[in-house]
């Protein structure tokens, strides 16, 4: 069946550093792919999607591009704040319209 | 704000008790999802409505558990017979049936502590 695959954590930077998260996905077609972001104490909420391949997502600066060749969809930011601290978790919506999520990474930012 | 509603937002409750959570959706989304989520997991997919109808079923639903959205409203879900192992964050979600737009709008779930 389909599935998530993302890089495990924590993952700690400091203030102003760059991010990556690996996320890979198994799936039949092309399915729509989501960055959700968990904040301590919060619901989880959207972060940013792509529904079609070379497709660029990007929120709050955050981009990830569904990328077809290699079945990734990597979070990156640039500069990355203490406000980001957050758990960040990759998911594909599927032929029935539900989400299959990864296991989800914890980012820790230092100032 | 009329985001996802869950009740209650906690419960704790002896090993073999029955509970149920309620959740209410944001009013003009046809689907509804329940999800279980374990410390340092993704959320897993448990159960989906389109309407009042309950199109799909996880294996981990076991016969304990039991959804309903009646009138295609609001939904509750329904542990029978709990166990320490169904301890746990319930989360709920709803969304338009569109794979093209489909964001799901999560709850702020409801965390389960069996005893």
């Amino acid at each position: 069946g389909d599935s998530v695959t993302q890089m495990e954590g924590p993952v700690t930077l400091s203030e102003e550093a760059f991010l990556t998260i690996n996320c890979t996905y198994t799936a039949t077609g092309y399915p729509s792919l989501f960055w959700y972001v968990q904040y301590p104490g919060e619901g989880l909420q959207l972060l940013l999607k792509a529904t079609k391949a070379d497709d660029k997502g990007s929120n709050k600066g955050f981009e990830a591009t569904y990328r077809k060749e290699t079945t990734s969809f990597h979070l990156e930011k640039g500069s990355v704040q203490v406000s980001d601290s957050a758990v960040y978790f990759c998911a594909l919506m599927d032929s029935s319209y539900k989400l299959i999520f990864g296991s989800g990474t914890r980012l820790l930012v230092r100032p | 704000d009329t985001g996802v509603s869950q009740n209650p937002r906690h419960k704790i409750t002896k090993r073999g008790q029955n509970v149920t959570f309620r959740c209410d959706p944001i009013s003009e989304h046809n689907r509804l999802y329940w999800y279980r989520q374990t410390l340092g997991q993704g959320p897993e997919f448990l159960t989906y409505f389109q309407n009042e109808a309950q199109l799909e079923k996880s294996r981990l639903l076991s016969d304990r558990f039991s959804a309903e959205r009646p009138k295609g409203s609001f939904s509750t879900l329904e542990i029978q017979r709990t166990e320490q192992g169904d301890s746990a964050m319930y989360l709920c979600a709803s969304s338009l049936a569109d794979r093209e737009t489909g964001e799901l709008f999560f709850g702020e779930g409801s965390r389960l502590t069996v005893l």
